[in-house]
């Protein structure tokens, strides 16, 4: 089973500053790998697919990078509506597809 | 557009049998698509169940806390995907959510979820 490791836990920003969170695999998932945002009492949304590539919708100030065990999203200017919590996920080996613990964007 | 609703009991006992149905709307279940169950405990994140094709074998996750207990089937006459999970206790008290993606060897993000539906095992 790959180990997903994401950091910070929390991050504390100022809104219109810019946040990144890593995301580390315990072995290498290629590009298969993906971001995902979830508010309270929502569904997760996918943000980030194949490590850069935002998904439908998904506003520019959100840029993901990286490749092998090494990864990051970035969200610049932050609005307020996005503190909230940020999961990575890869989907290059299974079973099972892992998730991050989880990653807290919360407002300064 | 394609949307995914999850609806079941929000109440089993323990030892008990959930259950939960996860409907397909705006779009056929029989798409070149996997459909994934996906779980939460409160205040914890999140963990993939299983997964099936609409004509294929289901694909379930080996952890411990799972293993043996989980079944997954697609109904295409009314483009439903089910969850059953045996034996539950109370370390199955999650929100459940259906997800589109996965895919085995197809190997894609999860880019459709439901609203989750919470369910707890208690007596």
């Amino acid at each position: 089973e790959i180990v997903m490791t994401q950091s910070p836990a929390t991050l504390s920003v100022s809104p219109g500053e810019s946040a990144t969170l890593s995301c580390r695999a315990s072995q290498s998932v290629r590009s298969n790998l993906a971001w995902y945002q979830q508010k309270p009492g929502q569904a997760p949304r996918l943000l980030i697919y194949g490590a850069s590539t935002r998904a439908t919708g998904i506003p520019a100030r959100f840029s993901g990078s990286g490749s092998g065990t090494e990864f990051t999203l970035t969200i610049s200017s932050l609005q307020s509506e996005d503190f909230a919590v940020y999961y990575c996920q890869q989907y290059y080996n299974w079973p099972p597809w892992t998730f991050g613990q989880g990653a807290k964007v919360e407002i300064k | 557009q394609v949307q995914l609703q999850e609806s079941g009991p929000g109440l089993v006992k323990p030892s008990g049998t959930l259950s939960l149905t996860c409907t397909v709307s705006g779009g056929s279940i029989a798409s070149t698509k996997f459909w994934s169950w996906v779980r939460q405990p409160p205040g914890k994140g999140l963990e993939w169940i299983g997964e099936i094709y609409f004509n294929g074998s289901p694909n379930y996750s080996p952890s411990p806390s799972l293993e043996g207990r989980v079944s997954i089937s697609v109904d295409m006459s009314t483009n439903q995907v089910s969850l059953k999970l045996t034996s539950a206790t109370a370390a199955d008290t999650a929100v459940y959510y259906c997800a589109r993606g996965g895919g085995g060897a197809l190997a894609e993000p999860f880019d459709l979820w439901g609203p989750g539906t919470p369910v707890v095992v208690s007596s």
